[in-house]
């Protein structure tokens, strides 16, 4: 059983499109996670999410909103697509937010805007 | 704030090499240590991790220790596989919601 899955592994779409990617985890973790990875692989964590609250939001533009409508799902909902935001998406959760609590991540989504 | 710094890669080494990839950290506190691999097309897999002074993670052969004195979690393998290609992220957590903080990551080539 996958423990985290995103859909869909791949996107590509239209700049100005709007688009949305699906993260669920069946660990019963209390905080799930969004991370970019960019062309160099650098990891920037975008938001969490714990017990339905979203607890950080660093810096990343209004454009991208998360949405969870239960604690085992974090959606992450992208407007007006630009051509910066072309990356891979992580969706990962933790059981705690405890410093020794490791996150679990999915397989990533592949996101490409022409 | 808290940073993490690694060796910039890509590192090439030959099948049975000694692999030797150098982190050092900055943090407020005392922080929770982690090293991560993530293979081609897949996330992140948790490596192995160190939650205080002079622990030693290990895992399918890789051990870490971690320095205070030094502020490092340098990654170890007496002897690397092909298998091992991938790209390796050291990483701190000090709790709280922040999650982890990473470093940018080291690419492994293993030649046969």
């Amino acid at each position: 059983d996958t423990a985290v899955s995103q859909t869909p592994k791949y996107l590509v779409t239209q700049m100005g499109n709007d688009k949305s990617i699906k993260c669920e985890q069946n660990l019963g973790h209390d905080t799930m996670y969004w991370y970019k990875q960019d062309s160099k692989k650098f990891l920037k964590i975008m938001f969490s999410y714990n017990n339905k609250e979203l607890i950080i939001n660093e810096t990343v533009p209004n454009r991208f909103s998360p949405k969870s409508p239960d604690k085992a799902h974090l959606n992450l909902h992208i407007n007006s697509l630009e051509l910066g935001d072309s990356a891979v998406y992580f969706c990962a959760s933790s059981q705690a937010q405890g410093q020794n609590s490791p996150l679990h991540f999915g397989n990533g989504t592949r996101l490409t805007v022409t | 704030g808290d940073s993490v710094t690694q060796m910039e890669g890509p590192v090439t080494l030959s099948e049975e090499a000694f692999l030797t990839i150098n982190c050092t950290y900055t943090a407020t506190g005392y922080p929770s240590l982690f090293w991560y691999v993530q293979y081609p097309g897949e996330g992140l897999q948790l490596l192995l991790k160190a939650t205080k002074a002079d622990d030693k993670g290990s895992n399918k052969g890789f051990e870490a220790t971690y320095r205070k004195e030094t502020t490092s979690f340098h990654l170890e393998k007496g002897s690397v596989q092909v298998s091992d290609s991938a790209v390796y992220f050291c990483a701190l957590s000090e709790g709280g919601a922040d999650g982890l903080t990473f470093g940018k990551g080291t690419h492994l080539i293993i030649q046969p």
